[in-house]
């Protein structure tokens, strides 16, 4: 069985600080990971994902993430926050090569503060 | 402009009162999903099509129905809802195996 925790319900940092969004997955075998952001009253937009290629995988609007299999984890950072990147981001963990079913975490929101 | 498209984005009916949500997609993918989105919960998979008259239940699929008889719609069924069904839905669609799914805009639903 797949699972992900977000190890945290919110995160507020103020522009310009780093932004650490923390996730844990659990997977019987090395899964498919993806961070997906949600702005306020808009869909889901990919920002990242992880396929068994490259463990540091950078994605759009600065975002980059490590797989670390060790750790069990797959964490999103950012080096400068931005006031545009208030909004709620989610951890998604998938067998590999199947994203027929995608196992959400249950959401990080992200505050930033000018 | 590859989307997906959801109709209506909301909506407030009563208990028992039978409605659609339509899921359209012009990216000619294969496979399409249904998700609703509750507090605390993340998203939950309702429904997904691997194609045309092939689809299957996800995790929470109790209270709902789904047709895939174009490959580009994808509508959601509440035969009778209930208020627990009250959510955020989000209609999703890919291309092939192992590729990032693309998500609609959401359809608010409350149901009194």
């Amino acid at each position: 069985a797949q699972s992900v925790t977000q190890l945290d319900s919110h995160v507020s940092v103020s522009e310009g600080t780093p932004v650490l969004l923390r996730c844990n997955y659990s997977s019987s075998y090395s899964p498919s990971l993806f961070w997906y952001v949600q702005h306020p009253n808009k869909g889901l937009q990919l920002l990242l994902k992880y396929t068994s290629a490259a463990t540091l995988v950078k994605g759009i609007n600065g975002f980059e993430a490590e797989f670390k299999k060790s750790e069990t984890s797959f964490h999103l950072t950012k080096p400068s926050a931005h006031m545009s990147d208030a909004a709620e981001y989610f951890c998604v963990v998938s067998r590999p090569y199947n994203t027929d079913k995608l196992i959400f975490g249950t959401g990080t929101r992200l505050q930033v503060f000018p | 402009e590859a989307q997906v498209t959801q109709n209506p984005r909301y909506l407030i009916t009563v208990t028992g009162k039978k409605l659609t949500v339509t899921c359209s997609q012009n990216m000619n993918h294969e496979y399409m999903s249904w998700y609703r989105q509750d507090p605390g919960l993340g998203l939950r998979q309702i429904y997904y099509s691997m194609n045309v008259e092939v689809t299957d239940k996800g995790d929470v699929p109790e209270g709902y129905k789904v047709s895939r008889k174009e490959k580009r719609n994808f509508p959601l069924i509440l035969e009778s809802p209930s208020p627990n069904q009250t959510s955020l839905y989000f209609c999703a669609s890919r291309v092939g195996t192992g590729n990032e799914q693309f998500f609609g805009p959401g359809t608010r639903l409350t149901v009194l």
